[in-house]
């Protein structure tokens, strides 16, 4: 079954930081894997999509890297800023059937940026 | 561009009560995922539906139920509800192709008292 670990749980830096978000997963034999952010009560947004044959993906401030044999991905933001503030979720895919291809997530970790 | 609507946004029923909660896809997204997201918790997958006919079945209680229909959207039947019942539901949406990449909707918050 797979599992996904997202450390640290919290994180509170000051704007400005660069920081990174670890996401590891225990089945290497994933098809993708979302980043997400939450806020509070609301709903997810994806934030970059990496596929397992990808080794990165870039949007703005943000950088994703996977490595799947080692079962690790990390989000990348830069020049963080207040808004950033809130939880990101990481989440795998399995498969990329028409079964098969729920999304596991991870327990997410909670930003805070301070101003 | 459009996104996925669910309906409603928030509902408010009591123990033992049934619940109905709505989906719509994105246009041409074949395939809708339901996960359910409890206080403080990661969201956790229901079940998965593509073109119509269930394709995967995760944690969902006996008391629920679920189907898509012949536009694509799909319900979820909430049955003798209970408090632990109580949290985030979200639907996802995604399309047959390279990226398999899913699409939420903003959730419908259900609390039972």
């Amino acid at each position: 079954k797979q599992e996904v670990t997202q450390i640290p749980a919290a994180l509170s830096v000051p704007e400005g930081e660069n920081l990174v978000l670890n996401c590891s997963f225990t089945d290497s034999a994933i098809y993708n894997l979302q980043w997400f952010r939450q806020d509070p009560g609301k709903g997810l947004t994806s934030l970059l999509l990496i596929q397992s044959s990808q080794r990165e993906q870039t949007s703005g401030r943000l950088n994703a890297s996977l490595d799947k044999s080692s079962g690790r991905s990390t989000l990348y933001i830069a020049a963080s800023q207040p808004g950033d503030s809130a939880t990101y979720l990481c989440a795998v895919q399995k498969s990329s059937g028409n079964a098969g291809n729920m999304l596991t997530f991870g327990g997410g970790t909670r930003l805070m940026v301070k101003p | 561009a459009a996104g996925v609507i669910q309906s409603p946004r928030h509902l408010i029923k009591e123990k033992r009560e049934t619940a109905t909660l709505k989906c719509y896809p994105i246009p041409r997204h074949d395939t809708v995922y339901w996960y359910q997201q409890g206080p403080g918790q990661d969201p956790q997958f229901l079940i998965s539906f593509y073109e119509k006919m269930q394709s995967d079945k995760g944690s969902i209680p006996d008391r629920f139920s679920a189907q898509q229909f012949s536009d694509y959207h799909s319900e979820l039947n909430m049955s003798s509800l209970e408090l632990g019942d109580s949290a985030l539901y979200f639907c996802a949406s995604s399309p047959r192709g390279f990226s398999y990449e899913q699409y939420f909707g903003p959730g419908t918050r259900l609390t039972v008292t």
